[in-house]
């Protein structure tokens, strides 16, 4: 079984809908990671979190949100969509040592945003 | 403005011969950095890393350099193999990771 897993894994979805992408981890990680990937552009972190508790804005979080919902759950949603949020977008989880954790990522979530 | 960046969108190498990926960044206060590669249609998987107190780090066809005083790190692949074809991150960890643009290998047969 997959480490990280993500749900859906694609979605089309029309301008002004709220969508949840859903992630969950059986890694015990207590840090887990929002990105989003387009063409050109490299990983950009939306959101991050390092506890159940603790949740940060990336470089590019607005029109995002996010909600923890435990240590193994950590769902991002889009409250009204539009279509330059079509993304492909990952979730990772890390633990807490540079040297010796590192992220692991999910298999991604293709968005298409109509 | 980027903190790590990578100036190759793209890379092609004959197959057997060595590539090498380049990646700068900015802050020289980093002191840990990756390689992830990825693959269509996977997430990214971590490749390598290396610590600001290392100038090298090796693992079997992979080789990373990091050339502090440049704030430059380079990824060696040598031999180069048709399954090395990805796109491959370049990244910095400070509180969290920070990724370049990426460069997509190419290996030619």
């Amino acid at each position: 079984d997959a480490d990280v897993t993500q749900t859906p894994r694609n979605r089309i979805t029309k301008t002004g809908k709220r969508i949840m992408l859903e992630c969950s981890q059986t890694k015990g990680h207590d840090r887990m990671y929002w990105y989003r990937q387009d063409p050109g552009l490299g990983l950009r972190l939306i959101y991050y979190s390092f506890d159940v508790k603790d949740i940060n804005k990336g470089e590019i979080s607005d029109g995002y949100s996010v909600s923890r919902q435990a240590q193994a759950k950590f769902s991002l949603s889009l409250e009204s969509a539009i279509p330059n949020q079509t993304a492909l977008y990952f979730c990772a989880t890390s633990g807490e040592d540079p040297s010796t954790d590192t992220q692991y990522f999910g298999p991604g979530t293709r968005l298409t945003v109509l | 403005d980027q903190q790590v960046k990578q100036n190759s969108p793209s890379l092609s190498v004959q197959e057997g011969r060595i590539s090498i990926l380049n990646c700068d960044y900015t802050n020289s206060m980093f002191d840990y950095f990756l390689w992830y590669k990825k693959y269509p249609a996977e997430g990214p998987t971590f490749l390598i890393s290396i610590s600001s107190i290392k100038d090298k780090n090796e693992d079997g066809r992979f080789t990373v350099f990091l050339n502090k005083s440049a704030k430059h790190l380079s990824l060696h692949i040598v031999p180069s193999q048709p399954g090395d074809s990805a796109v491959y991150f370049c990244a910095v960890r400070d509180d969290k990771i920070i990724f370049g643009k990426g460069t997509r290998l190419h290996i030619l047969p």
